[in-house]
């Protein structure tokens, strides 16, 4: 079974700073989707990001970027110049390629200072 | 565009009471997804459909949840009888299911109380 760990619980940094927040998963597959979420204090879950397995070229999306590192089977996430709004608990989440099932790690509270 | 809708977004019964939850997914996606999130256990799939037709439901705890879709536009989730520890944030999810991998979007959540 695929396992998906994030070892941060909390992360706390000053706001304009950069954070990443680490994110390893296990699968015996080779061709499999990673997603970010962030969930604020409404508790919406809300994608950040996604990564395809068989492309080499990192993610990026605005301040946030990942560094995919297939053959370690890590998947972190940087967000730079990080924003107030940025607090949130973030999810970092598995699915195999057809499949349609999304397995979730722990997730890490992450707070910006200001 | 309207993301996935549920309702109620919180809800507090007694123990032993029945509960509905209610969710619209997002207008053309033909996948729809139940989770749960508690403290102790994380995010869990409950239970998921493809084209109204219950493809897993290995995640549902025990006989007393059952979910249905009788439409392409709508789904719940019943609890029956409830007990505390069902408490619980329950989200619903849909996706459009023509790629693998698409996006799972969901909805803002139904915060369940069961005193």
């Amino acid at each position: 079974a695929q396992t998906v760990t994030q070892s941060q619980p909390e992360m706390s940094v000053q706001e304009a700073e950069t954070v990443t927040l680490s994110c390893t998963y296990d699968t015996s597959e080779s061709n499999y989707y990673l997603f970010w979420y962030k969930q604020p204090p409404s508790r919406q879950m809300i994608l950040v990001i996604r990564q395809e397995a068989y492309k080499q070229q990192n993610a990026t999306e605005n301040r946030f970027s990942v560094n995919f590192q297939k053959a370690a089977k890590s998947f972190s996430l940087k967000i730079s110049d990080s924003q107030l709004g940025d607090t949130a608990m973030y999810f970092c989440a598995f699915m195999n390629q057809g499949a349609q099932k999304l397995v979730f790690g722990q997730g890490t509270r992450l707070t910006i200072n200001p | 565009d309207a993301g996935v809708i549920q309702s109620p977004r919180h809800e507090v019964t007694e123990m032993g009471q029945e509960v509905t939850l209610r969710c619209k997914p997002i207008s053309g996606h033909d996948y729809l997804f139940w989770y749960r999130q508690t403290m102790m256990r994380g995010l869990e799939l409950l239970i998921y459909f493809n084209n109204n037709v219950p493809i897993d439901d290995s995640g549902m705890p025990e006989d007393r949840f059952s979910a249905k879709m009788p439409n392409a536009s709508f789904s719940t989730l019943k609890i029956q009888p409830s007990e505390p520890r069902d408490s619980a944030v329950y989200f619903c999810a849909s996706a459009d299911g023509v790629s693998s991998g698409n996006t799972i979007y969901f909805g803002e959540g139904s915060w369940l109380t069961v005193v």
